[in-house]
């Protein structure tokens, strides 16, 4: 069955930088688009990143933008979220979510299980 | 960026009792709209699609509705299993944005 588990979350200071994983498995990684969604008890879902299949196609929310650059490498059925100069506001549980087509740009068919990012000093 | 503004924040209801929940879009999105169930302490699990397609393994008691603005979520005969917080998306222009959730207790 379809898998996605992230890793890379953790305790990090202000400005500092993180990089998440998420390994795919159970599907065809390659051709489907990729995201990254954060949840926080006050903010509730944002949805963060996207990527289509081929890594042509990237976009993120504008409270991330120039800050977090999101990327793939096929071959290793990885899915990737580069988080620099790391906010107090940034703090949440990230997944990264399958999308059902090739563009990344609809629904969210399945989810991984989350990993914490704590931004702190 | 299109706000969706979910109604009510909370319900609580008995086993067996029709549960219905909305969604409103603060600019038309046709059926680009998307609900989601997250249960405690997992992640969210894609209920319905596109306002109202159904999905394979998701239990018949879910039904979706609405187009435009106006969306709601159904749950008839509500089980102990359904407990849960229930969220809608909108994917019909970037950013895509959820509503704030709604959580359903079960009495």
């Amino acid at each position: 069955q379809i898998q996605l588990v992230e890793s890379g979350g953790g305790v990090v200071q202000p400005g500092r930088s993180l990089r998440l994983s998420c390994a795919a498995s159970g599907f065809s990684f390659g051709n489907f688009g990729m995201h990254w969604v954060r949840q926080t008890p006050g903010k509730g879902l944002e949805w963060v990143a996207l990527i289509s299949y081929d890594g042509t196609k990237k976009d993120n929310v504008d409270s991330v933008k120039g800050r977090f650059s999101i990327s793939r490498d096929n071959s290793k059925n990885t899915l990737y979220l580069q988080m620099n100069s790391l906010r107090a506001e940034d703090t949440a549980v990230y997944y990264c979510a399958k999308d059902p087509y090739g563009s990344g740009g609809d629904y969210f068919d399945h989810w991984g299980q989350g990993t914490l990012v704590t931004v702190s000093s | 960026e299109v706000v969706l503004t979910q109604s009510p924040d909370f319900q609580s209801v008995t086993p067996k009792e029709k549960v219905t929940i909305t969604c409103r879009a603060s600019q038309s999105i046709g059926s680009s709209l998307h609900w989601y169930q997250q249960k405690p302490d997992q992640s969210p699990k894609l209920l319905i699609k596109y306002a109202s397609q159904s999905l394979s393994g998701v239990p018949s008691r879910f039904s979706g509705s609405g187009s435009g603005t106006d969306f709601a979520l159904t749950i008839n005969s509500l089980e102990a299993e359904d407990a849960a917080t229930y969220y809608c998306q909108q994917s019909t222009s970037l950013p895509w944005t959820f509503g704030q959730g709604t959580k359903v207790e079960i009495k």
